[in-house]
């Protein structure tokens, strides 16, 4: 089955500085690739999601980019503010319909005044 | 409009009990999911209901089970507890979409803590 890494497990910025999560997949028929925030205590919600037919994609502060290839994405947060401190998670939907995602371990992003 | 909706929120079990757990999707939805979340295991795929007949399952024994109402609503069970089951159960609905993925929003959890 489907097998998502991510990397790092935590994170720490200065505020205003920018933040990279990367995360590999090991499906390559997997072509969905949504990121989850979750701060502590509360659901996981998700912030920006890419599909398989597309390399990169922007949504004000937040980017992803994918690289069908090499099999793997990345979250990018530039300007970082205290309210971006959370857990993120990456995740891949594998091949062969419905809604079944396979997450990674999670990265505990703090950005720090 | 309404989210997700997880009842109960939080639940004290003993080893051995069984549980059920209810979600109700967002209205339209007819995808439901559901996942466990510990912090050993991080975020771990139970199964999946579409139409009320379940489309994916993950790797869990057994004793994890769900089903689907006509109206969507998702209910799982877990029988016979074990301290390991101790864990934040997230619901998550869907759009309507026989093929390919579609965004997940979650519900906010039921946490089952078994004693």
């Amino acid at each position: 089955g489907e097998n998502v890494e991510q990397h790092p497990s935590t994170l720490s910025v200065q505020e205003g500085d920018s933040a990279v999560i990367k995360c590999t997949y090991s499906d390559s028929a997997s072509n969905y690739f949504p990121w989850y925030k979750q701060e502590l205590g509360k659901r996981p919600q998700l912030i920006i999601d890419i599909r398989s037919n597309v390399g990169e994609k922007k949504d004000q502060r937040i980017a992803v980019t994918l690289n069908k290839t090499a099999k793997h994405f990345s979250l990018h947060i530039t300007e970082t503010q205290p309210e971006d401190s959370a857990v993120y998670f990456c995740a891949a939907t594998p091949g062969g319909g419905g809604n079944k995602l396979t997450f990674g371990t999670g990265t505990q992003l703090k950005v720090e005044l | 409009k309404a989210g997700v909706t997880q009842t109960p929120r939080y639940l004290i079990k003993t080893r051995g009990q069984q549980v059920t757990l209810s979600c109700s999707p967002i209205s339209g939805h007819r995808s439901v999911s559901w996942y466990q979340q510990t912090p050993g295991q991080g975020l771990q795929f139970l199964f999946e209901y579409f139409s009320e007949t379940q489309r994916n399952k993950g790797n869990f024994p057994g004793r994890f089970s769900g089903r689907q109402f006509s109206n969507s609503r998702s209910e799982m069970n877990v029988s016979t507890l074990e301290l390991g089951d101790s864990a934040l159960y997230l619901c998550a609905s869907s759009p309507d979409g026989d093929s390919g993925a579609n965004v997940l929003t979650f519900g906010a959890g039921s946490r089952l803590t078994v004693l």
